[in-house]
């Protein structure tokens, strides 16, 4: 059971490139979020979705856009990077029960660089 | 404008003694509470949660308290031990405009010392 899986784990781009971070989950679940951890800043959340084919902005959003096209799969894609998008970035799941623990599931987590 | 704040960058215990860390929030209407804890180069894995219509969870060695009117929850360790050196986050969920959402603290960085 691979859980939540985040392609690439590590990446050094050039200011200006673009690129698309993937996550996927075989949980069937209907939630995903997309966070960026920083030192001293804790998990932010950059977007998510809430279902196939929807997405929303979290409190963190610019600069990056996403897509939900599928049910397990959200995709986080940086069109100009920037230095400050330098960062560990997390991608995590949940479907929320009747006998939910509130649990999110958790990616390893994607670095990526800026230079 | 932090919601989840979490005052103690680091705490330094001793093995098999408590560890206590806490955690303080501002929207009253979370309605979930949660315990994060984060090894280095490893996604944040949860150890514990409690929702907001009850004032202790216990699971093992960990223990989390609710303190609504303080608006204040802690995670009590015991016996802590050195694979529990960590960080830990703290987190908050509230149902708005349909979903989900979890704000989490700036983490607390344990160190149990053998």
């Amino acid at each position: 059971n691979a859980g939540v899986t985040q392609t690439p784990k590590f990446r050094v781009l050039k200011t200006g490139q673009s690129m698309t971070l993937l996550c996927a989950q075989d949980m069937n679940h209907e939630y995903m979020y997309w966070y960026r951890q920083d030192p001293g800043m804790g998990l932010r959340l950059i977007h998510y979705s809430v279902g196939e084919g929807t997405t929303a902005k979290g409190e963190v959003p610019d600069g990056y856009n996403v897509s939900r096209l599928k049910k397990q799969n959200f995709l986080l894609g940086l069109e100009s990077a920037a230095p400050s998008q330098t960062s560990v970035y997390f991608c995590a799941s949940i479907s929320w029960g009747a006998k939910n623990t509130g649990e999110l599931f958790f990616g390893e987590g994607s670095r990526l660089t800026v230079l | 404008d932090q919601q989840v704040k979490q005052n103690s960058p680091s705490l330094s215990v001793q093995e098999g003694r408590i560890s206590i860390l806490n955690c303080d929030y501002t929207n009253s209407m979370f309605d979930y509470f949660l315990w994060y804890k984060k090894y280095p180069a490893e996604g944040p894995t949860f150890l514990i949660s409690i929702s907001s219509i009850k004032d202790k969870n216990e699971d093992g060695r960990f223990t989390v308290f609710l303190n609504k009117s303080a608006k204040h929850l802690s995670l009590h360790i015991v016996p802590s031990q050195p694979g529990d050196s960590a960080v830990y986050f703290c987190a908050a969920s509230a149902s708005v405009e349909g979903t989900y959402k979890y704000i989490f603290g700036t983490g607390t960085r344990l160190k149990v010392l053998a």
